[in-house]
């Protein structure tokens, strides 16, 4: 257990169907992070904030997909009209990045939230 | 328990053996690496890393080489335990738009341990 939780674990809806998955992220951490992950690849970046504000977007998170971190701790990943090509893994790490780097190493992940659309 | 991943190189050892998994990264400004182990059903486990400045950083029973000239990682498991068993993960720090850097992973390699 890395102290990251995410919730729920396994979500399965039909197409069309909005889900919302929650991450509550290590408490001192600042950074929080979310990935998708499909059979056989690796975890692929989404988006992250630094403490409340959303820093990065990938390209692959469509008008679709919004998160949210309002104050800072846990965030929400919400995906509106679901599609069966949004099944995968959805991963969710924390990190502690000091002043004002633009970067941080370490990230922890929670066990992720699995989403199948039928 | 759900699979990782179902098409992926898979190394097979023996339970006692020594373990090495290998991996090429892409951006030779990535400045950091890491290796994490992914259970079935369970998210990525951060295993050890490595800063660009180093070629090489041992743990406990792991250790990981870097060689910057041909962009190649490795990751050496001492005495391979049934544990072990699981997906293995490099990752690189690549830079990235407006300075900011993000953690591009590979895709991974099963090892499978032999009792």
């Amino acid at each position: 257990d890395t102290g990251v939780s995410q919730d729920p674990r396994h979500k399965i809806t039909k197409r069309g169907q909005n889900v919302t998955f929650r991450c509550d992220p290590i408490s001192e951490h600042n950074r929080l992070y979310w990935y998708r992950q499909t059979l056989g690849q690796g975890p692929e970046f989404l988006t992250y904030f630094q403490n409340e504000a959303q820093l990065e977007k990938s390209r692959l998170l469509s008008d679709r997909f919004s998160a949210e971190r309002p104050k800072g701790s846990f965030s929400t990943l919400e995906i509106q009209r679901t599609e069966q090509g949004d099944s995968a893994m959805y991963l969710c790490a924390s990190s502690l990045a000091f002043g004002g780097q633009a970067y941080s190493y370490e990230q922890y992940f929670g066990p992720g939230t699995r989403l199948t659309v039928t | 328990g759900e699979s990782v991943g179902l098409h992926l190189p898979t190394l097979s050892v023996q339970e006692g053996d020594n373990s090495i998994i290998n991996c090429a990264y892409s951006n030779s400004a990535s400045d950091y690496f890491i290796w994490y182990k992914q259970e079935s059903g369970k998210g990525p486990q951060f295993i050890i890393d490595i800063r660009s400045n180093m070629d090489k950083r041992q743990g406990q029973r792991v250790t990981v080489l870097l060689n910057k000239t041909v962009k190649h990682l490795s990751l050496q498991i001492a005495a391979t335990q049934p544990g072990d068993s699981a997906v293995y993960f490099c990752a690189e720090n690549r830079p990235w738009l407006d300075s900011s850097y993000k953690l591009i992973f590979g895709s991974g390699t099963r090892l499978l341990v032999r009792p």
